[in-house]
């Protein structure tokens, strides 16, 4: 089964650096999509990039899409202390009726102040 | 903002008891998703549900699972004989029509003892 893969597992970085999270895939796609999550919280989505885009920015966040690498990152910029959480990415398979998510294991953010 | 909602929030039960875990989707939301997060680990899909049928199932979902929409706003999950291996987090999901991105619960936590 495919699985989205996030690398690295944890990162540390100072509050104003940017934070980059990458994800890898092994399938086609219809679609990847980024969420957060807090500790102990349920996931909150971020920013969905279908399989024929290649970049896509919603405030601080951009996200790349490589469908050849089958690849995407996820750029956060100037982060804060409040961005602190796990990021996930999540892929929608190709083919796939009902869009269920196959979530890769995460990137464990901490930013601090 | 409309919100997906679970309850209860923490459940313990005794090994071997029936648990019934309950969501109450976004309401004009047509697609809905349980998944499962064992602590410390990535989010996995067990089930999708649309037009008042299990539209695809994990192998996770074993006949020791159920999934019913009783009403117009309750989606539930019902687990028959609690396992030790079933403590996780229980989360729910919803999406409308012609969108791709989940809206999530904030989980229930099931604690089998």
């Amino acid at each position: 089964s495919q699985q989205g893969e996030e690398d690295p597992q944890a990162l540390s970085i100072q509050e104003g650096e940017n934070a980059t999270m990458n994800c890898s895939y092994k399938t086609s796609i219809n679609n990847l999509q980024w969420y957060r999550q807090n500790s102990g919280r349920g996931l909150v989505h971020l920013i969905l990039i279908r399989s024929n885009e290649r970049e896509k920015h919603s405030g601080r966040l951009r996200v790349t899409l490589d469908t050849s690498k089958k690849s995407s990152s996820l750029l956060i910029t100037a982060s804060r202390a409040a961005d602190t959480a796990s990021y996930f990415c999540a892929t929608d398979r190709d083919g796939g009726s009902q869009g269920n998510l196959i979530f890769g294991k995460g990137t464990k953010l901490s930013v601090k102040p | 903002e409309p919100e997906v909602t679970q309850t209860p929030s923490h459940q313990v039960t005794q090994m071997g008891q029936e648990v019934i875990l309950r969501c109450v989707p976004i309401s004009n939301h047509l697609y809905f998703y349980w998944y499962r997060q064992i602590l410390g680990q990535k989010v996995e899909f067990l089930v999708s549900f649309y037009n008042n049928e299990i539209s695809e199932k994990s192998e996770i979902f074993d006949d020791q699972f159920s999934v019913e929409r009783p009403d117009g706003s309750n989606f539930t999950l019902k687990i028959r004989s609690t396992k030790l291996e079933d403590s996780a987090m229980y989360f729910c999901a919803s999406r409308g029509q012609g969108h791709y991105e989940q809206y999530f619960g904030p989980g229930t936590r099931l604690t089998v003892t």
